[in-house]
């Protein structure tokens, strides 16, 4: 079975750059039936998906986020990052790293990390 | 605000039916499949519904899904304490290049 696990820096200044790492086990990042995504959920509100990469190392991000994104994957760890650039308070939030099936759904996730956007 | 819409809450008692409605846009449900997910508090969410109505294994079939046109609902019959949750209903949008869209989500609570 599957599991994602996200690590990072809990804390990040303000203008600075959020940078998370998800590891992936128990299954192949190169799997061409999974995408691999980041959504994150901001304090007491909904989902917001984020953006992911596929296999081939397409990647696809929210329109409203794109500008500051990327996510990049290595696969020889069998890893896929996110970051963000010029983070203000409005990016605190739990960040959930995510295996998708373009039919199934996101049906892993991992645990979720707190990022907090303060100086 | 979000992309697709549901309401913020629904209750029921025990054993009653629930209903969360999730409404969208030609360029999403429209065209896509919808997938609903489950966050118990304090945990990830989980894929309840995929494909508009299919159930992953392990997924009561107290829980069910439709689509019509540009709206979805998710309907949990049978209600019980356990099912106390947020709801979230899920498309792909394919206009700006794709991206997935959710709804606000639905505290439903068991009265």
């Amino acid at each position: 079975q599957v599991q994602l696990q996200e690590s990072g820096p809990g804390l990040v200044k303000p203008s600075q750059t959020l940078s998370l790492t998800c590891t992936v086990s128990g299954g192949s990042i190169g799997n061409p039936d999974y995408y691999w995504s980041w959504v994150r959920q901001l304090p007491g509100k909904g989902l917001q998906w984020i953006g992911y990469i596929n296999y081939s190392g397409k990647t696809y991000y929210n329109p409203s986020l794109k500008s500051r994104l990327s996510i990049p994957v290595d696969t020889s760890k069998n890893q896929f990052s996110l970051t963000v650039s010029s983070v203000t308070a409005a990016d605190t939030a739990v960040y959930y790293c995510v295996r998708g099936g373009y039919d199934l759904g996101m049906d892993s996730w991992g645990q979720g990390i707190l990022v907090t956007v303060s100086s | 605000q979000s992309v697709l819409t549901q309401p913020p809450s629904a209750s029921a008692t025990p054993g009653q039916r629930v209903t969360i409605s999730c409404s969208g846009s030609s360029s999403n449900i429209g065209s896509n499949y919808v997938f609903w997910y489950q966050q118990l508090p304090g945990t990830a969410p989980k894929v309840l519904i995929y494909r508009n109505n299919r159930r992953p294994s392990g997924v009561p079939d107290r829980f069910s899904g439709s689509k019509s046109g540009t709206s979805a609902s998710l309907a949990i019959s049978g209600l019980r304490s356990e099912d106390e949750a947020d709801y979230y209903c899920a498309a792909w949008d394919d206009s700006l290049s794709g991206h997935w869209v959710f709804g606000g989500g639905t505290k439903v609570t068991v009265l």
